[in-house]
């Protein structure tokens, strides 16, 4: 069974300044899906970014970028020029590749908080 | 946009009680899922379905059951509340890969959620 592991409950980080927010996961699939997810206050899980494990170059959203390391299994959030707005709950979550019944769902971490400090 | 539409914001029931929470989706997603938030745990799976009338259990499906008779709604039901099931039920959706060569959004879409208080 495919796990996922964020080991930093809390993160805080100046405004404007850049963050990291860590992600390992568990697989014997080669083929996969990995997703940041973040979940404001308001409660409403809006994806960040997505990632697909064949590629190697590392997927980038304005100001959100990943670092992705296959080998490693880890797949890293970097927030630059974070802002206010940012504050929020980010989920680390996998989905495998292959349309095989059960490999649809997503399996999360247990989130890291990150507060933006003004 | 895509929507995902969970029928109640916050909701408070007694132990014992029989509780629906319903979720409704317009994107035509095969796929749909109910997962459980609670802090520190993240969210965990506790039934998805990729079909109607389709169901396969999640991680911790003791306690719930599951309906899908439509293909946009997903219902989650609570046999008999207990306090142990309060917390945060989250639904989502999306498209199921027939083939790994077909290019399809593989995010999910998530509703608001659900409060859910058993007193």
């Amino acid at each position: 069974a495919q796990t996922v592991t964020q080991s930093q409950p809390e993160m805080s980080v100046q405004e404007a300044e850049t963050v990291t927010l860590s992600c390992t996961y568990d697989t014997s699939e080669s083929d996969y899906y990995l997703f940041w997810y973040k979940q404001p206050p308001s409660r409403q899980m809006i994806l960040v970014i997505r990632q697909e494990a064949y590629k190697q170059q590392n997927a980038t959203e304005n100001r959100f970028s990943v670092n992705f390391q296959k080998a490693a299994k880890s797949f890293s959030l970097k927030i630059s020029d974070s802002q206010l707005g940012d504050a929020a709950m980010y989920f680390c979550a996998y989905r495998g590749h292959i349309s095989n019944f059960g490999n649809e769902k997503l399996t999360f971490g247990t989130g890291t908080r990150l507060t933006i400090i003004p | 946009d895509v929507k995902v539409t969970q029928s109640s914001r916050y909701l408070v029931k007694r132990t014992g009680e029989k509780v629906f929470l319903e979720c409704v989706q317009d994107m035509d997603h095969e796929n749909m899922f109910w997962y459980r938030q609670d802090p520190g745990l993240g969210l965990r799976l506790i039934y998805f379905s990729y079909d109607v009338k389709m169901k396969e259990k999640g991680d911790i499906p003791e306690g719930y059951s599951v309906s899908r008779e439509k293909k946009e709604r997903f219902s989650l039901i609570l046999e008999s509340a207990s306090t142990n099931q309060t917390s945060m039920y989250l639904c989502a959706s999306s498209f199921l890969r027939r083939s790994p060569a077909v290019s399809v959004n593989t995010e999910a879409f998530f509703g608001q959620g659900t409060r859910l208080t058993v007193v």
